[in-house]
């Protein structure tokens, strides 16, 4: 029972590197979602995504880009880290409806960037 | 635009009841969620909110008053492992977007 499972788990990058989160659920959810987690800020969302191949622009978007190319799978891109990405990201999903069905989130991923 | 606003940290004694507020602001509002985040971990769905009111579910109760602009979580009978945040969430309208209070972070001792 896996629900939704990220990777890596922690990363430690330097300054202009690039490199690619995955996300991944097994529980047939149509939306998708990445935030980021700061001390001191509630989790602000990124991108998000309402089915296969569409994705859109969240309240933080510059600097990642995003893809669902599966139905299953989201990823998170940072073309060139910077030391403000630093920060815990966490992935989610959930189902189109009912609305009140929950986001399920990830474990999350811990990216430093030196 | 949207604006929640909750106590960044509080007390309790084990066994006892605390209730942990949250004020909102929004120009459209599509329900409140209540999620538990241990240090480290994932947030965690607790509850769910859309008309005034009281859910119950075990040890834990939300309330909600749209016109007040008001929710409040209760935990009853706790347990040292409800030491966490309680992260009080809107969900936007026509989306499932959802804007994420700063979190209270609740400390429970013996």
């Amino acid at each position: 029972n896996a629900g939704v499972t990220q990777t890596p788990k922690f990363r430690v990058l330097k300054t202009g590197q690039s490199m690619t989160l995955l996300c991944a659920q097994d529980m047939n959810h149509e939306y998708m979602y990445w935030y980021r987690q700061d001390p001191g800020m509630g989790l602000r969302l990124i991108h998000y995504s309402v089915g296969e191949g569409t994705t859109a622009k969240g309240e933080v978007p510059d600097g990642y880009n995003v893809s669902r190319l599966k139905k299953q799978n989201f990823l998170l891109g940072l073309e060139s880290a910077a030391p403000s990405q630093t920060s815990v990201y966490f992935c989610a999903s959930s189902q189109r409806s009912p609305s009140n069905q929950p986001q399920h989130f990830g474990d999350g991923t811990r990216l430093s960037i030196l | 635009g949207q604006n929640i606003d909750q106590p960044t940290e509080m007390t309790a004694t084990e066994g006892a009841i605390v209730q942990i507020n949250c004020t909102y602001q929004t120009s459209g509002f599509n329900g409140l969620f209540w999620y538990q985040q241990h240090a480290g971990e994932a947030p965690t769905f607790l509850s769910y909110n859309v008309l005034d009111g009281l859910e119950e579910k075990g040890r834990f109760s939300s309330f909600l008053s749209r016109s007040k602009g008001y929710s409040y979580l209760l935990l009853k009978e706790l347990q040292m492992k409800d030491s966490a945040s309680y992260l009080c969430v809107l969900r936007d309208t026509g989306f499932q977007k959802l804007v994420f209070g700063t979190g209270t972070r609740l400390l429970v001792s013996p």
